[in-house]
């Protein structure tokens, strides 16, 4: 079972570039989230999704855009991307009052 | 702003103790709560899980609600090596089932 699957793991960008991180599932879940972790804290929500179709913003959404254009897939896009945005990004998905599953993360360095 | 907050960190126990880990959360109508373990340079994963109050007990892992103090902890009997990591609180708003809102972490040692 592949579960989360998260790609790249790793990447580092240029100030101003742009990239778009993949997230897909294969467990049918209807809700996904995208967040980040900067070194020594705790989850931060980006955005998530409660279905096809349908996204809304978390915690800390700016500078970065998503879509869900199908159940399985959740990218995340990073536009003009800025040192600040350096940092662990994780996918997740749930089917509800179920616990999440987590990717295995992409680390983002920008320069 | 709906908060969930753990205990300070870092928490150091000796191997073969108990080590308690507390997390309070500000949403009197929250339904689900979660424990996930993060090793460093990992992803989180599932603990434990706990929806009503009292005690959930799996193997070494005590989960315990009281929803009327707004409360939950977790504790790891005869501690091991490899359960240091940090201790991930989450709990599910109400009424938006999936979404959950996680504390910061509390980062256990457990010396041999």
């Amino acid at each position: 079972n592949a579960g989360v699957t998260q790609t790249p793991k790793f990447r580092i960008l240029k100030i101003g570039q742009s990239m778009t991180l993949q997230c897909t599932q294969d467990m049918n879940h209807n809700y996904m989230y995208w967040y980040r972790q900067d070194p020594g804290m705790g989850l931060k929500l980006i955005y998530y999704s409660v279905g096809a179709g349908i996204t809304d913003k978390g915690e800390v959404p700016n500078g970065y855009n998503v879509s869900r254009s199908t159940t399985e897939d959740f990218p995340l896009r990073l536009e003009l991307a800025a040192p600040s945005q350096t940092s662990v990004y994780f996918c997740a998905s749930t089917g509800g009052h179920q616990p999440q599953h987590f990717g295995d993360g992409t680390r983002l360095s920008i320069l | 702003q709906k908060e969930v907050e753990q205990n300070s960190g870092p928490l150091s126990v000796p191997e073969g103790a108990i080590a308690s880990l507390n997390c309070t959360y500000s949403d009197r109508g929250s339904q689900s709560f979660f424990w996930y373990r993060q090793y460093s340079g990992k992803s989180p994963e599932l603990i434990m899980f706990i929806y009503s109050n009292g005690d959930k007990e799996d193997g070494r892992f005590t989960a315990q609600l009281n929803k009327a103090s707004q409360y939950v902890s977790l504790l790891i009997r005869d501690s091991q090596p490899s359960d240091s990591a940090t201790y991930l609180c989450a709990v599910n708003e109400s009424p938006d089932a999936g979404k959950s809102t996680f504390g910061d972490g509390t980062t256990l040692t457990v010396k041999p």
